[in-house]
């Protein structure tokens, strides 16, 4: 089955605790993306991917770390986190940045303490 | 900048009445336009893409307009079923790469 996978779904943690969220995509999807979803903000890009190797600022990077190492893998690592990276987080896959429509995750709901 | 503007008070619905959401952005003039789907606590999945050179765009219960003098989109459901509560989202790619989301618009049909 095509599908984006993350994990963890729910994850609570302390305040400068590093942290990695996974995602994998199984549709040798050229790009991914990170967003994050807030009440009355919407979805918000964070990283993006054209390829392996490489990335690209979104909208809100800062506090993020992504790398791109296979084409199937796009990690989002949080250094340092702190409460208002408390949000609900998605990674997304497509073929290509054209047009082509966007595959979700399910999402990792972030707790940050 | 661009901006994408979708109404962010929740739709009501009667089960069988067709609900239309509006999707406006401004300074921009995009190839295309995306919209999806998004269930409480889930992903976004994909519906519908319209490009700018057409008008109307139909998948089964669902039609999307494209205006580009208006700068806007209309995204429609008819006869609407309570399986359709959702939120739609709709998206345009601003400059480069990045597709952009509006805040999407809750609709709630009811039976």
């Amino acid at each position: 089955e095509a599908q984006v996978t993350q994990n963890p779904r729910y994850l609570i943690t302390v305040t400068g605790k590093k942290l990695t969220v996974t995602c994998s995509q199984n549709m040798n999807h050229e790009y991914m993306s990170w967003y994050r979803q807030d009440p009355g903000l919407g979805l918000r890009q964070i990283y993006y991917s054209m390829n392996v190797e490489v990335t690209d600022k979104g909208d809100v990077p800062e506090g993020y770390k992504v790398s791109r190492k296979e084409k199937r893998n796009f990690p989002l690592i949080l250094e340092s986190p702190s409460p208002n990276q408390t949000s609900l987080y998605f990674c997304a896959s497509s073929q290509g940045a054209d047009n082509s429509p966007l595959h979700f995750g399910n999402g990792t709901r972030l707790t940050v303490t | 900048s661009q901006k994408i503007e979708q109404n962010s008070e929740a739709l009501n619905i009667q089960e069988g009445k067709t609900a239309t959401l509006t999707c406006n952005y401004t300074n921009y003039s995009p190839a295309y336009l995306q919209w999806y789907r998004q269930d409480p606590g889930r992903g976004p999945v994909f519906l519908l893409l319209i490009r700018e050179n057409e008008k109307e765009k139909r998948k089964e219960r669902l039609k999307v307009t494209f205006d580009t003098t208006l700068k806007q989109s209309l995204f429609h459901i008819t006869a609407s079923q309570p399986a359709d509560s959702a939120t739609y989202l709709c998206a345009l790619p601003p400059a480069g790469n990045k597709l952009t989301f509006g805040g999407g618009t809750r609709v709630l049909v009811k039976p």
